[in-house]
């Protein structure tokens, strides 16, 4: 099965700074990656996507990109504000058959320094 | 989200009961999902469900039993609750009438506490 890993489990930046998050997946029938933020005590929510279709997706300051040949995506967040602070998980899906599973990896827990 | 609801919102419960989870979705989706958080270790499925009469377990399905009452229910039972399964527990739904893979819409999640 799919196997998907995060680093780094914490991340720690000054407010204005970029924070990256990494994932790396194994399985090469993966063609969606979705982010999910998760702010304190709050259910995950998603924040953005990225099909295998494309390389780069941006939605303010919050981008994708994906590496297929590598099996890695990462997700960047420029100009950070205190409410990025949440826990991140990146995840992974096989469109195999019917079903799509999603696999998560284990979080990263994003703190802003105001 | 307030369209998917879960119930109870806190739970502690002792080791040896049997205890149920609910969830109930009012967005339409035929897919439901069981999914149990830990600390450092995120996101594990547990169960899923097509349909109705489509039930499938996850990951991390010994200990635990789901019924899929009608499309919008779906719930979890612990058949005899045990410390390693206090956690956080989260439903989800998503449509598989949308281009898949799609979102998934996750519930406010229940703090289940087994003493």
């Amino acid at each position: 099965g799919e196997n998907v890993e995060q680093h780094p489990s914490t991340l720690s930046v000054q407010e204005g700074d970029s924070a990256v998050i990494k994932c790396t997946y194994s399985d090469s029938a993966s063609n969606y990656f979705p982010w999910y933020k998760q702010e304190l005590g709050k259910r995950p929510q998603l924040i953005i996507d990225i099909r295998s279709n494309v390389g780069e997706k941006k939605d303010q300051r919050i981008a994708v990109t994906l590496n297929k040949t590598a099996k890695h995506f990462s997700l960047h967040i420029t100009e950070t504000q205190p409410e990025d602070s949440a826990v991140y998980f990146c995840a992974a899906t096989p469109n195999s058959g019917g079903y799509q599973k999603v696999t998560f990896g284990t979080g990263t827990k994003l703190q802003v320094i105001p | 989200d307030a369209d998917v609801t879960q119930t109870p919102r806190n739970r502690i419960t002792k080791t040896g009961k049997r205890i149920m989870l609910e969830c109930s979705q009012t967005k339409g989706h035929d897919r439901m999902y069981w999914y149990r958080q830990d600390p450092g270790l995120g996101l594990r499925l547990i169960y899923y469900s097509f349909d109705v009469k489509d039930i499938n377990k996850g990951e991390i399905s010994d200990g635990y039993s789901v019924s899929r009452q009608a499309q919008a229910k779906f719930s979890l039972s612990l058949e005899s609750a045990i410390p390693n399964q206090t956690a956080l527990y989260f439903c989800a739904t998503s449509d598989s009438g949308t281009p898949p893979p799609a979102e998934q819409y996750f519930g406010p999640g229940t703090r289940l506490t087994v003493t």
